[in-house]
């Protein structure tokens, strides 16, 4: 069966803190990866993998993937107040979306 | 097995047609979504619900409509109003509508304008 884990379920830090976010997968056909930032009700698309080992950044955050091991690792450096929010991850393979349940991430001034 | 089931996951239909999209979920969640997603882009609300018989529009929701009579069904109709259509439809629900409640996805319908 075809499935996404992210770990943690939940992260609370404080500010300046660096964190690093897991999302490991079991997905036949893998076409791709995506990481998304939910604060609201649509969420924000960061980033799209579909190399491994090559890491895509935008500001403070950064992401690579790993096709033999299976998983991603999102980071974010420097944490803010406003990266408070929920982190998706999702696996695109030939037939369908899955989706992992998520990160909840709690920045602390 | 609880989740959200969409259908079909292909779907191809000719211009000037409508169709419609199903979403069904067994969470027992109040708040239903629906997204379009264009290849490289992310995410776009279309139309969400906080509760049966009530809906409003989402960012781009000019071509579409969208009904929701029973708590676990939001389907949306793409209407030939809607100039492009061809995308991938992401249906979603959550317990409640505040921005800290996860939502869940199903596996969405990819929809092709012939």
């Amino acid at each position: 069966e075809d499935k996404v884990v992210q770990s943690p379920l939940s992260l609370v830090v404080h500010e300046g803190d660096t964190v690093t976010l897991n999302c490991s997968y079991e997905v036949t056909n893998f076409r791709s990866l995506l990481w998304y930032k939910q604060e609201k009700k649509a969420p924000t698309f960061l980033f799209m993998l579909t190399s491994s080992g090559i890491e895509k950044k935008s500001g403070r955050l950064s992401s690579i993937l790993d096709k033999k091991e299976l998983f991603s690792i999102l980071n974010i450096t420097a944490t803010q107040t406003g990266d408070s929010a929920i982190y998706l991850c999702a696996v695109v393979s030939s037939y369908q979306l899955i989706w992992g349940a998520g990160t909840k991430l709690i920045i602390k001034p | 097995d609880g989740g959200i089931t969409q259908s079909p996951k292909y779907l191809f239909r000719k211009e000037g047609q409508n169709v419609t999209l199903s979403c069904e979920q067994n969470l027992n969640h109040d708040a239903m979504y629906w997204y379009r997603q264009d290849p490289g882009q992310g995410l776009r609300l279309i139309y969400y619900s906080q509760i049966v018989n009530d809906f409003q529009k989402g960012d781009i929701a000019e071509g579409y409509s969208v009904s929701r009579e029973k708590k676990e069904s939001f389907p949306l109709t793409v209407t030939s109003a809607q100039k492009n259509p061809t995308a991938f439809y992401l249906c979603a629900s959550s317990i409640g509508d505040t921005s800290t409640d996860t939502q869940y996805f199903g596996p969405g319908t990819r929809l092709t304008v012939l």
